[in-house]
């Protein structure tokens, strides 16, 4: 099955600094989105892609949709504390009865003062 | 708008017992998919469905088990508990599963002893 490798696990920046985070996976996906899940909530999405080689802002949030379908990457500029959570990016085939979404490992993000 | 409602938040089961899982999607959102979250295996894909009916199936055992109402609304149970089972069960709508992204509930957080 589909595999996503997100990296890296864990990130522990100054706020104020600018991160940077992907995913790659063995399959293609016609979508990737970005979540951040902080304790005792659900995922809530941060960034959708829809192309390939699509880039999107969300404020201070950039991701891009690789050119060849397989990766993508998010950025966060200018950090502050409430950037802390847990970041996953998924991938989904929107074909067949594949309308599912893979998920990363997550990557936790923690913004030092 | 409200968002995505899970119920209840939280369980304490038994080992042995059955536990059923509520979700109210985003009205007007047709799909609804459940994923499992653990610290070991990450966010794992459950089964999805779409006019109460189920689309698509993740690599989980038969005691899994899921359904959909006509109201979109959708119930997940588990029978026959095992300590493996504990985690936080996510429910997640979305228009049809195949364009935009999923909007997740705060979860189930269940407990096995």
């Amino acid at each position: 099955g589909q595999q996503l490798n997100q990296s890296p696990q864990s990130m522990f920046i100054q706020e104020g600094e600018d991160v940077s985070m992907n995913c790659t996976s063995s399959s293609i996906f016609n979508t990737w989105l970005w979540y951040k899940q902080e304790p005792g909530e659900g995922p809530v999405l941060l960034i959708a892609l829809y192309k390939a080689g699509e880039l999107t802002s969300n404020g201070r949030l950039t991701a891009q949709f690789g050119i060849t379908r397989k990766d993508s990457f998010l950025n966060i500029s200018a950090s502050i504390p409430s950037d802390v959570g847990i970041y996953f990016c998924a991938g989904r085939i929107s074909s067949g009865s594949a309308r599912q979404l893979t998920f990363g490992s997550g990557t936790q993000l923690t913004v030092l003062p | 708008k409200a968002g995505v409602t899970q119920t209840p938040r939280y369980l304490i089961k038994t080992r042995g017992q059955q536990v059923t899982l509520s979700c109210s999607p985003i009205s007007g959102h047709r799909s609804v998919s459940w994923y499992q979250q653990t610290p070991g295996q990450g966010l794992q894909f459950l089964f999805e469905y779409f006019s109460e009916t189920q689309r698509n199936k993740g690599n989980f055992p038969g005691r899994f088990s899921g359904r959909q109402f006509s109201n979109s609304r959708s119930e997940m149970n588990v029978s026959t508990l095992e300590l493996g089972d504990s985690a936080l069960y996510l429910c997640a709508s979305s228009l049809d599963g195949l364009s935009g992204g999923y909007t997740f509930g705060s979860g189930t957080r269940l407990t096995v002893v």
